[in-house]
C-alpha cells in the first residue's frame, strides 16, 4: 500500500469546514484514497472512501486531485463532536482481504 | 444490531498468564480483524479472516493465536502475555472489505 502523510494536528473553529489535507505521492492506479477518524479511546469509524471522482456523503466530502497525488477531506460544518484523529490510507479498493495500514493521522481539534 | 462487541473491556494481566479477548459480530460479515493500538500510535493488524475457517496473519501476529469456528466469533488468544502486549485491542468486521467496523476495544495491561 501507498504510504500517506498528513500534518500531525490542525485547530478549526466549530461552524466552519474542516479542511484535512493528506499527500499520498505514490499511490498507485488501483489504489483508493479512504478516511477513517477515532474519537477518543473509540474504536475508528469509516468516513468515506474513493479512487478519482469527488466523493460526498452524510459526513464529509472527498476531494482527489486530477493527479491523484493527495488529496482533501471536508467536514462542511464542523461540530466539537468531530474532534479526533483522522487517518488517511490508501490501499486496493476491497484490498487482497487483508487489514488498513494506520499511520499516526491528524488530531483535528474543533475550538468553540 | 449491536454491530461488533468485545469482552472485556479492561484487564490486567501477569507475566506468563493467558487470556482469550472475545470478539462477536452480528451483521452477517464474513471479514473480521484484530487490531492492537499502542500509546500514540495508529493501529497495527494482528490476524485476519475471511470467513469460517479462515485466518491469516497480519503485520504483528507473534504471541497471538486466532480461531474462526463461526461466522459471529473471532476470538484472540494470547498464550503467554508479556509486557510488550499492553495495549489496546480492536476487533474489526466487514461485509466486503471496504468499510470496515470496529468494536469498542479491549485494554490490556501485562504486569
Amino acid at each position: 500500500d501507498a504510504k500517506t502523510t498528513q500534518p500531525t494536528s490542525m485547530d478549526c473553529a466549530e461552524g466552519r469546514a474542516a479542511n484535512l489535507p493528506c499527500n499520498h505521492s505514490t499511490i498507485s492506479g488501483n489504489e483508493y484514497v479512504y478516511w477513517y477518524r477515532q474519537i477518543h479511546s473509540q474504536g475508528p469509524q469509516y468516513i468515506i472512501h474513493g479512487l478519482k471522482n469527488n466523493e460526498t456523503n452524510e459526513m464529509a466530502s472527498l476531494i482527489i486531485t486530477e493527479d491523484r497525488k493527495s488529496s482533501t477531506l471536508i467536514l462542511p460544518h464542523a461540530t466539537l463532536r468531530d474532534t479526533a484523529v483522522y487517518y488517511c490510507i490508501v490501499r486496493i479498493s476491497g484490498g487482497g482481504a487483508d487489514g488498513l495500514t494506520f499511520g499516526k493521522g491528524t488530531h483535528l481539534i474543533i475550538q468553540p | 444490531n449491536a454491530g461488533v462487541t468485545q469482552t472485556p473491556k479492561f484487564r490486567i494481566l501477569k507475566i506468563g498468564q493467558s487470556m482469550t479477548l472475545q470478539c462477536a459480530q452480528d451483521m452477517n460479515h464474513n471479514y473480521m480483524y484484530w487490531y492492537r493500538q499502542d500509546p500514540g500510535m495508529g493501529l497495527k493488524l494482528i490476524y485476519y479472516s475471511v470467513g469460517a475457517g479462515i485466518t491469516d496473519k497480519g503485520e504483528v501476529p507473534n504471541g497471538y493465536n486466532v480461531s474462526r469456528s463461526t461466522t459471529e466469533d473471532f476470538p484472540l488468544r494470547l498464550e503467554l502475555a508479556a509486557p510488550s502486549q499492553t495495549s489496546v485491542y480492536f476487533c474489526a468486521s466487514s461485509y466486503d472489505n471496504n468499510e470496515q467496523f470496529f468494536g469498542p476495544g479491549t485494554r490490556l495491561t501485562v504486569l
